[in-house]
């Protein structure tokens, strides 16, 4: 119950597409779901995150959409470039304490 | 701001030694988190300090302890080495508790021969 399901494990866009990251997840309770960004030799850098109270949240080339009745939630990359070329994490976590349980990644190449 | 700073960046063990990695928090931070990342996999919790104790665990061993000092920085520690434990330590540090935001370093990356 504790699991975040991420696909696909990898992908590969054109620069300008809008690469797809979807993840799903058992527990009810967790109430706030953020994506990371993750470079070769770094850490996971917070992306964007969003609450189950809305059902899209956008920053910049970054969206995501939440779907609470289906339990899941996806991250969409508007005009992807070469530089979005990343390992990308869904991750999921309870109202209070932030332990963050992650997905298993999708390995995302923008092709130039 | 100088962010979550981890040391050290690589470390070598062999079977059987005890390491300790190391953790400063990002300005104003008051919560660390430990994470182990094998390769080619998500980041799987460890545990989470706040006001010097241990509030949250994962599921790992009793050979990985921890320890968070009066100025939020934080220590990760393993004994008895396996091969296994060869992985990415990433540290994350929070406003606190309630706060959901976490903020990574880069990572000690530890092999263990």
């Amino acid at each position: 119950q504790q699991q975040v399901k991420q696909s696909p494990q990898s992908l590969i866009v054109q620069k300008g597409g809008i690469p797809i990251i979807n993840c799903a997840y058992e527990n009810t309770a967790f109430d706030y779901f953020p994506w990371y960004q993750q470079f070769p030799g770094k850490g996971p850098a917070l992306l964007i995150a969003i609450r189950p109270d809305v059902s899209e949240k956008k920053e910049g080339r970054f969206t995501i959409s939440f779907n609470k009745s289906a339990k899941q939630f996806s991250l969409h990359i508007m005009d992807s470039q070469p530089g979005d070329s990343a390992t990308y994490f869904c991750a999921a976590s309870l109202e209070y304490g932030n332990k963050l349980v992650f997905g298993a990644g999708t390995i995302l190449r923008v092709k130039s | 701001d100088a962010g979550v700073t981890q040391s050290p960046t690589h470390l070598i063990k062999t079977r059987g030694q005890q390491v300790t990695l190391r953790c400063s928090p990002k300005s104003g931070h008051d919560t660390v988190s430990w994470y182990q990342q094998a390769l080619g996999q998500g980041p799987q919790f460890i545990f989470q300090y706040y006001e010097e104790e241990e509030r949250q665990r994962g599921n790992f061993p009793d050979r990985f302890s921890g320890h968070q000092f009066p100025n939020y920085s934080s220590e990760l520690n393993v004994n008895a080495l396996l091969l296994g434990d060869s992985a990415l330590y990433l540290c994350a540090s929070s406003l606190s508790m309630r706060n959901t935001e976490a903020f990574f370093g880069q990572g000690t990356r530890l092999t263990v021969v």
